[in-house]
């Protein structure tokens, strides 16, 4: 079974600096697909970026972007530019691709809690 | 734009009382899920379920069950709830295809039993 690790239960960062959340996972598989999600006080999670496994080039989606080391198994999330309403709890999650047994589950992390400093 | 919908959002139960929680999807999406989320331990799948008609346990099953007979309501029951249940619970969904498609979530209910 695929496992998917986040050790910083909690991180700070400066308003308008960068901060980076680490995300490990171990797997046998080599299709997946890997995602962060956004988990603010509203409880609503939220879809900030997502990686496939076979593209080696990393993603990005505007302030937010990942390092995604396929041999080492890691997916950190950085984001730049850190506002107000980047505080929330960050997941890592992992889909295996459609070839594989575990297809239709998505594991998660234990979530960084981000807080971030005016 | 719906998308899933939980209910209820909030719910008091006392030892061993019954209930169901229910979740709707109006995307047409073939997987759905439950989750639980509780500090420090993430979003734990409980049942998961690929298809009407279908369910399949998750990680931590004991104490829950499932029904999907309609493709777009998936339903979680605790039939004789215990403190250890209390928690946030989640209900998601998601496609088949494509592939990268990330789960849709529900606004999540939180459960305490007393």
């Amino acid at each position: 079974a695929q496992t998917v690790t986040q050790s910083q239960p909690e991180m700070s960062v400066q308003e308008a600096e960068t901060v980076t959340l680490s995300c490990t996972y171990d797997t046998s598989e080599s299709d997946y697909y890997l995602f962060w999600y956004k988990q603010p006080p509203s409880r609503q999670m939220i879809l900030v970026i997502r990686q496939e496994a076979y593209k080696q080039q990393n993603a990005t989606e505007n302030r937010f972007s990942v390092n995604f080391q396929k041999a080492a198994k890691s997916f950190s999330l950085k984001i730049s530019d850190s506002q107000l309403g980047d505080a929330a709890m960050y997941f890592c999650a992992y889909r295996s691709g459609r070839n594989s047994g575990g297809y239709q589950k998505v594991t998660f992390g234990t979530g960084t809690k981000l807080q971030v400093i005016p | 734009n719906a998308g899933v919908t939980q209910t209820p959002k909030f719910r008091v139960l006392k030892t061993g009382q019954s209930m169901t929680l229910l979740c709707a999807q109006d995307m047409n999406h073939e997987y759905m899920y439950w989750y639980r989320q509780d500090p420090g331990m993430g979003l734990r799948l409980i049942h998961y379920s690929v298809g009407e008609g279908t369910t399949a346990k998750g990680e931590v099953p004991d104490g829950y069950n499932v029904s999907r007979l309609k493709k777009q309501n998936f339903l979680l029951g605790l039939e004789s709830a215990a403190p250890s249940q209390t928690s946030v619970y989640f209900c998601a969904s998601s496609p088949y295809v494509p592939e990268n498609t990330e789960a849709f979530f529900g606004q999540g209910t939180r459960l305490t039993v007393v």
